[in-house]
């Protein structure tokens, strides 16, 4: 089946280090998002791709950096972890011309002691 | 600034019972509505949507009402199943330039259907 697949799903780090998180998907889909989930706020976006060439910031992008290394992988760093970005991380993939759907990967659960 | 508000928090439900999540927007630049489902240790997942410019959408128990005045959408799931049970964000979409969507996400109900 085509999905979206997300690695690590648990990561427990410390203050300081630097994590990645990947994200890959085989549904061909040229957009690619990256979304924290916190208790009581949501899911807010990070960063948005539209093709290898193209990133985009959401509404919280500080502390955050992304790459796009093809169209099917698309991986979210941070430089250097502090504990307020202990979250659930999510991948989503869209087609081009979709409206309103995305897809998510399984979420990412990342605690930065 | 969260730009679009939902509530409540958490809602428990008898089986059988109408379950009611309301949302409310800001921005009028929104074009699609879709409310998402989420269950534990998964990600969201696309349950309904709706146009601005129809006031009501049915897929099986789950109904969107839309209010475009007020500014106001609300999720109504009919017949309630313990199934249901999950967390449910309404959402709103803006289209981008050269395609995609960009979604803004309510801060999400828990739902709790009991025996």
């Amino acid at each position: 089946d085509a999905d979206v697949t997300q690695t690590p799903r648990n990561r427990i780090t410390k203050t300081g280090k630097r994590i990645m998180l990947e994200c890959s998907q085989t549904k061909g889909h040229d957009r690619m998002y990256w979304y924290r989930q916190d208790p009581g706020l949501g899911l807010r976006l990070i960063y948005y791709s539209f093709d290898v060439k193209d990133i985009n910031k959401g509404e919280i992008s500080d502390g955050y950096s992304v790459s796009r290394q093809a169209q099917a992988k698309f991986s979210l760093s941070l430089e250097s972890a502090i504990p307020n970005q202990t979250a659930l991380y999510f991948c989503a993939t869209s087609v081009a011309g979709g409206r309103y759907e995305q897809f998510f990967g399984p979420g990412t659960r990342l605690t930065v002691l | 600034q969260q730009q679009v508000k939902q509530s409540p928090q958490s809602l428990i439900v008898q089986k059988g019972g109408i379950s009611i999540i309301n949302c409310a927007y800001e921005n009028t630049a929104f074009d699609y509505f879709p409310w998402y489902q989420q269950f534990p240790g998964k990600g969201p997942a696309l349950l309904i949507a709706i146009r601005p410019d129809v006031s009501e959408k049915k897929e099986g128990r789950f109904t969107i009402s839309f209010n475009k005045s007020a500014k106001q959408f609300s999720l109504h799931i009919m017949d309630s199943q313990p199934g249901d049970s999950a967390t449910y964000f309404c959402a709103a979409s803006k289209s981008l330039t050269g395609g995609g969507n960009k979604l803004t996400f309510g801060t999400g109900t828990q739902l709790k259907v009991e025996l």
